[in-house]
Parts: structure tokens; C-alpha cells; sequence
């Protein structure tokens, strides 16, 4: 059992749709990050959310984090096929901070 | 500026074989670690260094030994390859632990171990 677990694995839509990913745990955390990760690359950061509540936007990308600090979601609006890759979510565990924990992520294709 | 660099790229490894890989970051970043990254399951963590001098187990420490050779020089060793351990190994650095601190990822060492 993963701490973060997301959802779904897969999504495959046309581009213009909306879609939303989620990442959930049992677990309070201090802080939660994505990252998008493209074919044959590492992944890149895209956003840090810190407070319950917290929303973020990015251009299309909504990042939103739940109140009890358990759970994120990430909303993307209009979809377009650049936005195809892994999406993960990561947050920091351990004393310190020092490790960063992954989610499997979630593969997205956008179709054009 | 580079970031972080791997090499080798590719590899590939007979069972029993060893081999070290290599990462470099030169954004002058305290903190160094080691991924590995299998299908759905994300990246799950080997070993870091938290600071130059320093190194740690991760969630899947076995079969690998780290070195921290100066500030800006982390290598990952398989004294003797598996097959389990064919994947791809990501490289990291930050500057720190803080909710601000970026990980940024090398490109990836494709491993395969027959």
C-alpha cells in the first residue's frame, strides 16, 4: 500500500476536455507537490502547496489542497496534447523533511 | 548550468556483474538522492545525502551502496546486479528540506540486467 495513492492510473481524452486527478492519503501532511514527468525525462516540479484549503493556478492548471491537508487534486481546463505526460504527487515524510515520498501518478493522453 | 547530470545513459548488465553510476548537480545543493522508478509505481527512494559527509537508507536500500564523494559528486553501486533491479534510476538535488526547496531530476539511467 502506497502512502499517496492516485487516481486514476490512466486517462485518455480529446483535446478541449477537462479532466481532474487526484492524490489521496491517510496521512497529514506539511506540505504536498506535483511534478509532471514527460517521456524519457526526469520529472519537473510544477507547484508546492502548504496550506489546508490552499488553491494554486498555473495557466489551464488548478492544484488545490484539502482542508485537513490529506489530499490534493489537480484540475486541468482545456486540455491540449502538450499537456501529455506522468503526473505525480510527492510529499515530504521523515524527520526533517528529508525524504520525499511518490505516488504511482497518473498517465495523461491528450488525443488531438 | 548543467543541473543534474547521469551517466551512463543506457546500460545494460549481465546478472552478477557491478557497476557504479554516476550524478553530478552544480547548483550548489546540500542535499543529493537516488530514485528508482518502476511501472506504476511511481519513484521510490534508494538512498540520500542530506549534506556533504552524510548518507541515509531509503525505502528500498538493499542490493545498492551510495557514495557522497564531495559536495557535488553522488554515485549509486550494485555490487551484484539482479534482475529485480532493472529500471530506471533517477538522480536528485535540493538545497534543502523546506516546503520551497525544489527537487530537480536528472535525465535517467535506463538499466537492464539480464
Amino acid at each position: 500500500t502506497q502512502l499517496l495513492e492516485q487516481s486514476p492510473q490512466f486517462l485518455s481524452i480529446q483535446e478541449g476536455e477537462n479532466l481532474t486527478v487526484y492524490c489521496n492519503s491517510s496521512s497529514v501532511f506539511s506540505s504536498l507537490q506535483w511534478y509532471r514527468q514527460e517521456p524519457g525525462e526526469g520529472p519537473v516540479l510544477l507547484v508546492t502547496v502548504v496550506t489546508g484549503g490552499e488553491v494554486k493556478k498555473l495557466k489551464r492548471l488548478t492544484f488545490q489542497f484539502g482542508d485537513a491537508r490529506k489530499d490534493s487534486s489537480l484540475h486541468i481546463t482545456a486540455a491540449q496534447p502538450g499537456d501529455t505526460g506522468l503526473y505525480l504527487c510527492a510529499s515530504r515524510i521523515g524527520a526533517g523533511g528529508n525524504k520525499l515520498v511518490f505516488g504511482a501518478g497518473t498517465i495523461l493522453r491528450v488525443k488531438s | 548550468n548543467a543541473g543534474v547530470t547521469q551517466t551512463p545513459k543506457f546500460q545494460v548488465l549481465k546478472t552478477g556483474q557491478s557497476m557504479t553510476l554516476q550524478c553530478a548537480q552544480d547548483m550548489n545543493h546540500n542535499s543529493m538522492y537516488w530514485y528508482r522508478q518502476d511501472p506504476g509505481m511511481g519513484l521510490r527512494l534508494i538512498y540520500y545525502s542530506a549534506s556533504e559527509g552524510t548518507t541515509d537508507k531509503g525505502e528500498v536500500p538493499n542490493g545498492y551502496n551510495v557514495s557522497r564523494l564531495n559536495k557535488r559528486e553522488f554515485s549509486l553501486r550494485l555490487e551484484s546486479a539482479a534482475p529485480s533491479q532493472t529500471s530506471v534510476y533517477f538522480c536528485a538535488s535540493t538545497r534543502g528540506a523546506g516546503a520551497g526547496d525544489t527537487q530537480y531530476f536528472g535525465p535517467g539511467t535506463r538499466l537492464t540486467v539480464l
